[in-house]
């Protein structure tokens, strides 16, 4: 079945440091990927999408490629701030259209100290 | 995007009895989804509310503990039965949108705890 694989944190930084969420997934065919966030207190957003192999999405200053050749969807950002501290969820819907429930990953913990 | 309210936003239940969670959308929806995030975990998929016929539940998930209703395309409601604390959880409804078919967008969720 699908599943989706993403690093655990909690992962701590400093502001303005280098952010990389690994993730990774199995599924058949080509799933589409995205990347949601959940900021303390608030309910689940969706930050960014990629619908087929190469597609960049980005949002906000976050980019993640899918990349079909290592089942990747890896979330970067150059220069993270303290509002960026929140959990972030990878997850895929299986090919084929909206019709599918989302299977997502355990949820990285972020957190930015100034 | 969607507003999408759910109802209650919390509540404390004891064990044994059934409390049944209600979703709204002010937009024309295609898809509706209810998903669980137990405690520190992920969102699991329960099923897809599927309008005017039963719900199509997911592995681990049945009917007779979690009984779905979707009477019109922007309301549907997830009973939690025969509750146990096992069961306590984030319940939050999901939706795709006519427009944004690629998209699911959530509810605020609703926060249980069995006692």
């Amino acid at each position: 079945g699908n599943s989706v694989t993403q690093m655990e944190g909690p992962v701590t930084l400093s502001e303005e440091a280098f952010l990389t969420i690994n993730c990774t997934y199995t599924a058949t065919g080509y799933p589409s990927l995205f990347w949601y966030v959940q900021y303390p207190g608030e309910g689940l957003q969706l930050l960014l999408k990629a619908t087929k192999a190469d597609d960049k999405g980005s949002n906000k200053g976050f980019e993640a490629t899918y990349r079909k050749e290592t089942t990747s969807f890896h979330l970067e950002k150059g220069s993270v701030q303290v509002s960026d501290s929140a959990v972030y969820f990878c997850a895929l819907r299986r090919s084929g259209g909206g019709a599918d429930g989302l299977t997502f990953g355990k949820g990285t913990h972020l957190i930015i100290q100034p | 995007s969607a507003v999408i309210s759910q109802k209650p936003s919390r509540d404390i239940c004891q064990r044994g009895t059934s409390l049944t969670i209600q979703c709204q959308v002010d937009s024309q929806v295609t898809m509706m989804f209810w998903y669980r995030q137990q405690p520190g975990q992920s969102l699991t998929l329960i099923a897809t509310a599927n309008q005017g016929s039963e719900a199509t539940y997911e592995s681990g998930f049945v009917i007779d503990k979690f009984p779905i209703s979707r009477p019109n395309l922007t309301f549907s409601t997830l009973t939690v039965s025969n509750m146990s604390p096992e069961d306590s959880s984030i319940y939050l409804c999901s939706v795709t949108l006519q427009v944004h078919q690629e998209t699911q967008y959530f509810g605020p969720g609703t926060r249980l705890l069995v006692l």
